[in-house]
C-alpha cells in the first residue's frame, strides 16, 4: 500500500530564500508529524498536527519556520528567509489515530547555500 | 533537548554475532519503539512496546520495555550484513500527547 511521501527529495536553495517542502501522510492516519535530521543526528521533533486539533508547535526552532495541514492530510512545512544552519534531512511521519506508531516519508533533503 | 540516551553510539560487529544495544532515561514513558534506517531513506519501524517488562521479538530482532517504564533494549541475534544502518530508540512520554522522543541512534556496521 501507499507509505508517507515527501516532496521534492532534495533541495538546493540560496540563503535568504523561502522553501516549502510537502507530505502525503498514509491515507486514514489522523496524526503527522515533522522531524529534522541533522547530518549523523538523530531525530528533532518540529511540529506534530492531530486531526482538526490545535498543532503543537513547540519544537519549531524559530518563527521562520511554520506548517500548514490542509483538510486533515497534506501538510506543507515552510522555512522563511533559509540560513545555512536550516540545512538538514526534513522527515514526515504519520500515525493512525490512538496509535504511538509513527511511518515515515523518505525525507527531503535541504540544502542551504 | 533529547531525553533518551541511546548507547552504544556505534558498533562494529561479524557477521555472525550477535548485538545488543539500549536506551535509557530520567523520565517515564508510555511506549517504546524501535527504528532502523537506512542510508537515504526515512526511519523503519522495527519493534513497539506497550506494557512495562513486556519482551517482543520479530524475526532476529528482540526487544524489552523496561520494569521502570525508564529503559529499553534491543538485541540483534546472528547478524547479517543487511542489518547494516542507524538504529534508533524512540518513547512516547506519559504526557502530552504526541511528545515522542527520540534517541541519538546506533549506528551498526557489519562485516561480512
Amino acid at each position: 500500500g501507499a507509505g508517507v511521501s515527501q516532496s521534492p527529495s532534495n533541495k538546493v536553495t540560496e540563503k535568504g530564500k523561502d522553501v516549502e517542502l510537502r507530505c502525503d501522510p498514509i491515507s486514514g492516519h489522523t496524526a503527522l508529524y515533522w522531524y529534522r535530521q541533522s547530518l549523523g543526528q538523530g531525530l528533532e521533533f518540529l511540529i506534530y498536527f492531530q486531526g482538526n486539533s490545535a498543532p503543537d508547535k513547540s519544537g519549531l526552532p524559530s518563527d521562520r519556520f511554520s506548517a500548514e495541514r490542509t483538510g486533515g492530510s497534506v501538510s506543507t512545512l515552510t522555512i522563511q528567509r533559509t540560513q545555512q544552519e536550516d540545512s538538514a534531512v526534513y522527515l514526515c511521519a504519520s500515525s493512525a489515530f490512538d496509535s504511538f506508531e509513527q511511518y515515515f516519508g523518505p525525507g527531503t533533503r535541504l540544502t542551504v547555500t | 533537548g533529547q531525553q533518551l540516551n541511546q548507547s552504544p553510539q556505534s558498533m562494529f560487529i561479524q557477521e555472525g554475532e550477535d548485538v545488543s544495544m539500549n536506551c535509557t532515561s530520567s523520565s517515564i514513558f508510555n511506549t517504546w519503539l524501535w527504528y532502523k534506517q537506512d542510508p537515504g531513506e526515512g526511519p523503519v519501524l522495527l519493534i513497539a512496546l506497550y506494557k512495562a517488562g513486556e519482551l517482543t521479538s520479530n524475526g532476529r530482532l528482540t526487544a524489552q520495555f523496561g520494569i521502570t517504564r525508564k529503559d529499553s533494549f534491543l538485541n540483534i541475534s546472528a547478524s547479517i550484513p543487511s542489518d547494516v544502518g542507524i538504529y534508533f530508540c524512540a518513547g512516547q512520554l506519559l504526557s502530552p500527547a504526541g511528545d515522542m522522543r527520540f534517541g541519538a541512534g546506533t549506528r551498526l556496521t557489519v562485516k561480512p
